[in-house]
């Protein structure tokens, strides 16, 4: 089993539209999580990150983290189609950061 | 431009050959590392150097080495390539420790082997 698992998609949706993209994850150990951006033969880039449990906003996006469900999530609202990409997830144990686990990424099209 | 830059962007060799990545970062990072991303878009961490020290060295076959000549550079030599490790293979870089968790990684635009 993969420490982080992510729904490879791809997601179509049309534009305005609200996403979902979710990650679960096995090691209840983690405490940092984040959410990277890729864009085709690009490489990722930082959205978003949190630290334990609670919501995050910035913009359009919302990251949640449910820990007792080991489960996150990133909230896209009002989604324009520059936001179509490939969204990684990714989390760590400790406050040094040298090890991230990421998950394989979810596909995100957004049609005008 | 403040980036990571990884060379070559493309590179395509045969089977057996002997091959280098290179990567620079100007960020002023402490730390750098290797990924590797398969064709599903899995990214997985291979090798990790702070301050030109290794730090993390996943379970890689050993044909692939790491060097650090100083904190700006990490290069990366893979030996008697196989088919298999056709894949994109990202350098990123980070300031570690306190403070550098709200930066994250940043990564290189990668380099996409293919071995034939």
């Amino acid at each position: 089993q993969k420490e982080v698992e992510q729904d490879p998609g791809p997601l179509s949706v049309p534009e305005g539209a609200i996403v979902s993209l979710n990650c679960t994850y096995s090691n209840s150990a983690f405490q940092y999580f984040m959410w990277y951006r890729q864009y085709s033969r690009k490489g990722p880039e930082l959205l978003m990150y949190t630290y334990s449990s609670g919501n995050k906003e910035d913009g359009r996006f919302t990251a949640q983290v449910d820990k007792s469900s080991k489960y996150i999530s990133l909230f896209i609202r009002d989604s324009q189609p520059s936001d179509s990409a490939t969204y990684l997830c990714a989390m760590s144990e400790g406050y040094n950061f040298n090890k991230f686990y990421f998950g394989s990424g979810t596909k995100l099209n957004v049609k005008p | 431009d403040t980036a990571v830059s990884q060379t070559p962007k493309y590179l395509v060799t045969q089977m057996g050959n002997d091959k280098s990545i290179k990567c620079e970062q100007n960020l002023g990072h402490d730390t750098m590392y290797w990924y590797k991303q398969d064709s599903k878009k899995f990214l997985k961490i291979m090798f990790s150097y702070n301050n030109k020290e290794l730090i993390i060295n996943e379970t890689v076959p050993n044909r692939f080495s790491p060097k650090s000549p100083d904190k700006a550079h990490l290069n990366l030599h893979i030996n008697s390539l196989e088919l298999g490790d056709s894949a994109v293979y990202f350098c990123a870089s980070s300031q570690g420790g306190r403070g550098g968790i709200s930066h994250g990684y940043t990564f290189g635009s990668g380099t996409r082997l293919t071995v034939v």
